[in-house]
């Protein structure tokens, strides 16, 4: 069973500071991986996809991938109250057409 | 103005009665699926399709039904067999699979 791991949360980050959330997954041959923001009663929305080992930076996100030690990381700079939500990690599954999805990681950051 | 649509927001159903969720896309995206969300839980992928007139079942694809006619359609029937219907379901839709999903804003089904 290939799975994606989470740890639920809550996490818990004052405002202002770093806030790091991590996924594990299980299939080696995976090559996608993504992450998306879910606030409560509403759809996912995509922040960040990642392909390659290393880090991608777009505005406060960092995403970082280590295919090596089947992890990836979103990192969240200067985080504020509008960051609180469900962070969903979905890495694609290498031998069918579908995603993995995490069961995600609840964030709470505190003014 | 491109993106998914579902409807309707909210569905009420009945004791043995079918329902269909809607779900439609103007992003001419060949992928499109239905996922199953209960509260504090993950996404459940009920069925996928990756193109017109095909369509694969999903993790819990038992008492639900799909068709994919058109390609910017790809609608949900839960049957009177699906016993704990109760959930937020959502369509997403990709360029092709694998590839990043996009979700419509959602269904919340209840049963009365």
């Amino acid at each position: 069973q290939k799975e994606v791991e989470q740890n639920s949360g809550p996490l818990s980050v004052p405002e202002g500071a770093i806030a790091s959330l991590n996924c594990t997954y299980s299939d080696r041959v995976s090559q996608s991986f993504f992450w998306y923001r879910q606030y409560s009663g509403k759809s996912p929305e995509l922040i960040m996809s990642i392909y390659s080992n290393g880090d991608k930076e777009d505005g406060r996100f960092t995403a970082q991938l280590n295919k090596a030690s089947q992890y990836v990381s979103l990192l969240i700079r200067d985080s504020q109250p509008s960051d609180s939500a469900t962070y969903l990690c979905a890495v694609n599954d290498g031998s069918n057409y579908q995603l993995i999805w995490g069961a995600g990681t609840k964030l709470i950051i505190k003014p | 103005d491109g993106g998914i649509t579902q409807s309707p927001k909210y569905l009420f159903r009945k004791e043995g009665q079918n329902v269909t969720l809607s779900c439609e896309q103007n992003l001419n995206h060949d992928a499109m699926y239905w996922y199953r969300q209960d509260p504090g839980q993950g996404l459940r992928l009920i069925y996928y399709s990756q193109i017109v007139n095909d369509f694969q079942k999903g993790d819990i694809a038992e008492g639900y039904s799909v068709s994919r006619e058109k390609k910017e359609s790809f609608p949900l029937t839960v049957t009177s067999a699906q016993k704990n219907p109760t959930a937020f379901y959502l369509c997403a839709s990709s360029m092709a699979t694998q590839e990043t999903q996009y979700f419509g804003p959602g269904t919340r089904l209840l049963v009365l």
